[in-house]
């Protein structure tokens, strides 16, 4: 089936404790892209990715780094998490950068940063 | 700076009636805009699209119609079913995904 999965789906962590968020994506698909969805707000794009060793700053970047050594693997990595930092993630990709291509989504992660 | 915003946080409608959400966006340069539904618990899904060359464009149930010259853009859902409850949203590209701005979204509740 194909399909984006990230994994945790949800988290608790303390301010400060490193942590990683896997994204993975079995649909040989070139482009990625982390977003995160706060109340009242859209989604916000944090990283894009448009292939291996790609990557690129979105909206809302400050707090996170990403990797893309692997086609189908696209990891958040937050250093030292802060209490602003608790947000519902989602990982997407699509073939291209094209809009045309639908973007598929995984089914999000639920941080909480005490 | 950009924005794309929904008129109504929350809808409600009765089984089998017709729903219609809509969407302002802030950019006349956007020329791609997309429609997502989110259920709860899961990844926004894509609904249906619309090129700025374009004033309406139907899908199985849905119809986008877009107004370039307000900039506006509305989802009508017919015969609105109780699946279709959940949270929706547009976005506006102006060139690329990683120039898409989404909007806060609507939640639509169906009743029986």
């Amino acid at each position: 089936e194909a399909q984006v999965t990230q994994n945790p789906r949800y988290l608790i962590t303390v301010t400060g404790k490193k942590l990683t968020v896997t994204c993975s994506q079995n649909m040989n698909h070139e482009y990625m892209s982390w977003y995160r969805q706060d109340p009242g707000l859209g989604l916000r794009q944090i990283y894009y990715s448009m292939n291996v060793e790609v990557t690129d700053k979105g909206d809302v970047p400050e707090g996170y780094k990403v990797s893309r050594k692997e086609k189908r693997n696209f990891p958040l990595i937050l250093e030292s998490p802060s209490p602003n930092q608790t947000s519902l993630y989602f990982c997407a990709s699509s073939f291209k950068t094209g809009v045309t291509d639908t973007q598929y989504f995984g089914p999000g992660t639920r941080l909480t940063v005490l | 700076g950009e924005s794309v915003g929904l008129h109504l946080p929350t809808l409600s409608v009765q089984e089998g009636d017709n729903s219609i959400i809509n969407c302002a966006y802030s950019n006349s340069a956007s020329d791609y805009f997309i429609w997502y539904k989110q259920e709860s618990g899961k990844g926004p899904q894509f609904i249906i699209d619309i090129r700025s060359n374009m004033d309406k464009r139907q899908g199985q149930r849905v119809t986008v119609l877009l107004n370039k010259t307000v900039k506006h853009l509305s989802l009508q859902i017919a015969a609105t079913q109780p699946g279709d409850s959940a949270v929706y949203f547009c976005a506006a590209s102006a060139g690329g995904y990683n120039k898409l701005i989404f909007g806060a979204g609507t939640r639509l509740a169906v009743h029986p």
